[in-house]
């Protein structure tokens, strides 16, 4: 029943490592998210797609390719790892035809980088 | 740059009285306005919508919106220790639904 599901849950690992974040929605939404919160709680946008096409790309290093294969998924792959990368990677999704009613949020991958 | 900025907190009231809390935001053509819970360690919950100026309640939640002085609020009546938690304010506006986040107010009921 889960609406918008993360995995994994936690991921610690070792600088210069290469990982990846997945996300699924099955509320039937069309736009997808990925935001990033910092230890001062502050939430970051990264990027967002739109049907499969990427609609919003923020000043994100390079080093983060997101990749949406349908609109019900969007994962985050993440190379050469950095200390400060460590932060809470949320997902999140929405519906672009009914308006702007706010957004779904995942449960978080909180990553930590050692 | 578009920004979202609240009153700094953190806030403490005591069990049963009005929690306030502030939101001004730098884009005039921003359309919708959100306020997000987030428990520690939880993803942010949408708690309240507002589009259009004046208040919106929903039980003991009122937003209220001035896009003259491109401001909102939220108030919280007879707060409860459960209340206790980060309030996010959220702006969007534009075609792309991206939603700019404030820094969040931490609040605390005290019992």
């Amino acid at each position: 029943d889960t609406a918008v599901s993360q995995t994994p849950k936690y991921l610690v690992t070792q600088m210069g490592n290469d990982k990846s974040i997945k996300c699924e929605q099955n509320l039937g939404h069309d736009t997808m998210y990925w935001y990033k919160q910092d230890s001062k709680k502050f939430l970051k946008i990264m990027f967002s797609y739109n049907n499969k096409e990427l609609i919003i790309n923020e000043t994100v290093p390079n080093r983060f390719s997101p990749k949406s294969p349908d609109k019900a998924h969007l994962n985050l792959h993440i190379n050469s790892l950095e200390l400060g990368d460590s932060a809470v990677y949320f997902c999140a999704s929405s519906h672009s035809n009914r308006g702007n009613y706010g957004y779904t949020f995942g449960s978080g991958t909180r990553l930590t980088v050692v | 740059q578009k920004e979202v900025e609240q009153n700094s907190g953190p806030l403490s009231v005591p069990e049963g009285a009005i929690a306030s809390l502030n939101c001004t935001y730098s884009d005039r053509v921003s359309q919708s306005f959100f306020w997000y819970r987030q428990y520690s360690g939880k993803s942010p919950e949408l708690i309240m919508s507002i589009y259009s100026n004046g208040d919106k309640e929903d039980g003991r939640f009122t937003a209220q919106l001035n896009k003259a002085s491109q401001y909102v609020s939220l108030l919280i009546r007879d707060s409860q220790p459960s209340d206790s938690a980060t309030y996010l304010c959220a702006v969007s506006g534009g075609s792309n639904y991206k939603l700019t986040f404030g820094k969040g107010t931490l609040l605390t009921v005290n019992p």
